[in-house]
């Protein structure tokens, strides 16, 4: 039972547009939801998170929103850029205090000059 | 001077070889994991330590076995390596959730150790 979900394995965007990569999950214990940027060959990089008791957050080009009634939180990113071109992974937080992440399977960003 | 560092990067093996993945992190921080990549990218915790403490330990077979030597070192040894084993494993560190303020509990991940079984 996979509790963090990205439906979409993919999205192609075009330079300077708006992307919308979204993430749904099932346990509302979770206390925070992070972003994570992954390139080829290497590790997941932080990129934007939030607090369950928030419903957006902004930083530069990048907003995350938050859904709590329909479990749902999405990551704006304008305008695209082809380095934004990477698996952008959903991660929840449990709020057990082990600190530990869940994430989702991933969205693979393509932005085309 | 990178902040998670995992050795080796990829390592290549035969069916029923003990291998060990070894990760340091410099950031000073307490806590540590080991994640699994699957064949199908999903990203699963396998073991957290807190100060040289298992917290986490995720169903994993007991040939996976984690040793945090101090708070900087947490490595990841496997027995009997099986097919199934072949994945990408991410060590990450982060600070512990402390009381007061807003801490997201930050992953910091490594490169990644490739393992593939033969």
């Amino acid at each position: 039972d996979q509790q963090v979900k990205q439906n979409s394995p993919s999205l192609s965007v075009q330079e300077g547009r708006i992307s919308i990569l979204n993430c749904d999950y099932t346990n509302s214990m979770f206390d925070y939801f992070l972003w994570y940027k992954k390139y080829p060959a290497e590790g997941p990089t932080f990129l934007i998170s939030i607090s369950s008791i928030k419903d957006k957050n902004e930083d530069g080009r990048f907003t995350v929103f938050l859904n709590k009634s329909a479990k749902h939180l999405s990551l704006h990113i304008v305008p695209s850029q082809p380095g934004d071109s990477a698996v952008y992974f959903c991660a929840a937080r449990h709020a057990d205090n082990t600190g530990k992440l869940i994430f989702g399977q991933g969205t693979t960003l393509q932005v085309k000059p | 001077d990178t902040a998670v560092s995992q050795t080796p990067k990829y390592l290549v093996t035969q069916m029923g070889n003990d291998k060990s993945i070894k990760c340091e992190q410099n950031l000073g921080h307490d806590t540590m994991y080991w994640y699994k990549q699957d064949s199908k990218k999903f990203l699963k915790i396998m073991f957290s330590y807190n100060n040289k403490e298992l917290i986490i330990n995720e169903t994993v077979p007991n040939r996976f076995s984690p040793k945090s030597p101090d708070k900087a070192h947490l490595n990841l040894h496997i027995n009997s390596l099986e097919l199934g084993d072949s994945a990408v494993y991410f060590c990450a560190s982060s600070q512990p959730l402390g009381r007061g303020g807003e801490n997201t509990g930050e992953l910091f991940f490594g490169e990644g150790s490739r393992l593939t079984v033969l």
